[in-house]
Parts: structure tokens; sequence; C-alpha cells
């Protein structure tokens, strides 16, 4: 149990492209998702939290017009990253997790490779 | 006061030999505190988590040890194996904020066969 499926695993596209990453819980409510970046060889940076049905949570120094992102049901979260520029290749992982039985640890999906040209 | 230090950066062990990694917290409002497996390419998965009312918990060969009064817990993987080899992350949260996690920096373990 406890499946996070995220896609498109890989993606390679032009600069000023925009790129939507889907994360789907496949056999769970997620009541909260959340939005990392990870750089190689370095630890998961949080990005944005979101609860299904509200406004994501920014972290500090991430642009909310540059990542948008959608809660809209309870099993799906999109991060749309707009007018992607080199610098934001990465890998964008998200994690998901319920708390309708109590307090839930976060599962993961396999991330995305955001590669721009 | 949100950070979690985390050590070695990278650890290699033979096959059969004993893993141990180290992370050391600030804020004393966490409560939950994780170990993620990540393999190249792919997400991290949970492994084992601990809560800071027992000491010490053990799944398989995968073993957290927790020291509240000294803000620390530790990782230890028995019996090593080639398979083990994989990067680790600890974390740590506050249930009742939401579980937002602060990981630690990450080991690069790599068990020799």
């Amino acid at each position: 149990g406890a499946v996070v499926s995220q896609h498109p695993s890989r993606v390679i596209c032009k600069s000023g492209t925009s790129v939507k990453i889907e994360c789907r819980s496949l056999d769970f409510q997620a009541t909260t998702m959340f939005w990392y970046r990870q750089f190689p060889k370095q630890s998961l940076m949080l990005m944005a939290t979101s609860n299904e049905g509200s406004k994501a949570t920014y972290e500090q120094g991430v642009e909310k017009d540059k990542f948008l992102i959608n809660h809209a049901s309870l099993t799906l979260s999109t991060l749309t990253v707009t007018s992607a520029h080199p610098e934001d290749s990465s890998f964008y992982i998200c994690s998901a997790r319920t708390t309708n039985r109590g307090n839930q640890p976060q599962h993961f999906g396999d991330g995305t490779r955001l590669s721009i040209l | 006061q949100q950070q979690v230090k985390q050590s070695p950066q990278s650890l290699i062990v033979q096959k059969g030999g004993i893993s141990i990694i180290n992370c050391a917290y600030e804020n004393t409002a966490f409560d939950y505190f994780p170990w993620y497996q990540q393999f190249p390419g792919k997400g991290p998965a949970l492994l084992i988590a601990i809560r800071p009312d027992v000491s010490e918990k053990k799944e398989g060969r995968f073993t957290i040890s927790f020291n509240k009064s000294a803000k620390q817990f530790s990782l230890h993987i028995m019996d090593s194996q080639p398979g083990d080899s994989a990067t680790y992350f600890c974390a740590a949260s506050r249930e009742t904020s939401g579980s937002r996690l602060t990981f630690g920096e990450g080991t690069q373990l790599t068990v020799n066969p």
C-alpha cells in the first residue's frame, strides 16, 4: 500500500517551455502533498506544501509564479514549471500523506528528471 | 533551529559489517524521526522511523537508536549487503505542524562484496 506515482519520469525540453509534472496517490487519499527539488548528490529541498482544495504554501525563496502547484483532488497534485530555463533543470520529487487515519508518514514518488536545453 | 546534521557524508563497509549513520537535531519540538533510503534515479523510500518515547526500534537488520537528551539518533544496518548500497537520509518533523520534514544532508553508503 501507500503508492505514489509521479509522471513523467523524465522530460527534456527547450528553454521557455512550461512543463507539468503529475503526482498521484494510487491507494490512499492524500490530504497533504509536498514538492521537493533535489540537485545531484544533495539532500531534498522542500519547495511547497499543498493541502487538498487549498492554495499551496511555498518555502522561502521559491517563486510561486514560477512553480505553480495545484492540488485539486485527494489523489492528484500537479507542479507546473513555467517558462523553464536551464537553471530549473533538476530532479523534482513529490510526496503524499494522509491524516485520515491519524498521523501517517510521507510516501514519495520516483521523481521527475527535468532537463532544460 | 530547523537543521538536522547528518554524518558521515560517505561510508564504505565490507559485506557482513555494521553500517552506522548518525544524525543530530536542534529543535526539541521534533517528535518524529524517519530514515529514508534512496537509490539513484528513484525517490526516497521510508525505511524505519521512531518517536521520542522509545530509545530503540528494530526492524529486521535495521535499528534506530534515539538519545533524546543528546538530541541525536542513529541508524544501524547489521550484516550489511551490497544491495544496501544507496543514499540514506535522516529526517525530523513535528507531527502537529503537518509533518513538514527537515532532511539531513545524506550519507552515501557503499557495501563492498
